[in-house]
């Protein structure tokens, strides 16, 4: 079955103690890309992957990270999570190597809870 | 910079009224590409259409329909013969390439 997998699926944690959310599809996707979303923000882009070895940031990446080695997999990348990060987090990829030339297919989503 | 607002919050109906949920956009790009999702309370993002900055033709597909027009900056998303199960929360989204950026999105909720 094609499908976007994260996981975890839930995550309640400690402030700064780094954690992974890892991201991976299998329908050969160039473009990958992450965001989260809170209530009465809709949702905004983390980071973004157009091909392996090339990411952008997205417009809310502070405290985020991600690499990109290889096409199906997109981790992100907590160092120090802090409270303000509590949110649900939701991966998604794309065919083609432009975010609007096709539709994006999601994630089931994370929510990542930070004390 | 680009931008989307949804500026209806959450919108109520009961089932069988018609619905527009409005969008608009701000953008320096000549070429863009504009989206709609649905996100209905399982949580999932459902794909419903995409639309390029070429294309103003306003499409439908079953009852739901949609209005593109560049000289207003909108694309007004609109549900006929509502029903129950289009309880969802609704994103327009738009990208100029690399990049997306949703809108905060809109709250429709159906009552039987």
């Amino acid at each position: 079955e094609a499908q976007v997998t994260q996981n975890p699926r839930y995550l309640i944690t400690v402030t700064g103690k780094k954690l992974t959310v890892t991201c991976s599809q299998n329908m050969n996707h160039e473009y990958m890309s992450w965001y989260r979303q809170d209530p009465g923000l809709g949702l905004r882009q983390i980071y973004y992957s157009m091909n392996v070895e090339v990411t952008d940031k997205g417009d809310v990446p502070e405290g985020y990270k991600v690499s990109r080695k290889e096409k199906r997999n997109f981790p992100l990348i907590l160092e120090s999570p802090s409270p303000n990060q509590t949110s649900l987090y939701f991966c998604a990829s794309s065919p083609v190597r432009l975010a609007g030339y096709d539709e994006q297919y999601f994630g089931p989503g994370t929510r990542l809870t930070v004390t | 910079a680009q931008k989307v607002t949804q500026a209806q919050t959450e919108i109520s109906v009961v089932e069988k009224e018609d619905v527009t949920l409005d969008c608009v956009y701000e953008t320096r790009d000549t070429t863009y590409y504009l989206f709609w999702y649905k996100q209905p309370p399982s949580g999932e993002l459902v794909f419903l259409i995409r639309r390029n900055s070429f294309d103003e033709q306003n499409e439908i597909s079953g009852r739901y329909s949609w209005n593109f027009q560049k000289s207003t900056s909108s694309f007004n998303f609109t549900i006929t013969a509502s029903q129950v199960v289009d309880s969802a929360v609704y994103f327009c989204a738009l990208s100029g390439g690399n990049d997306m950026r949703f809108g905060a999105g809109t709250r429709l909720t159906v009552k039987p």
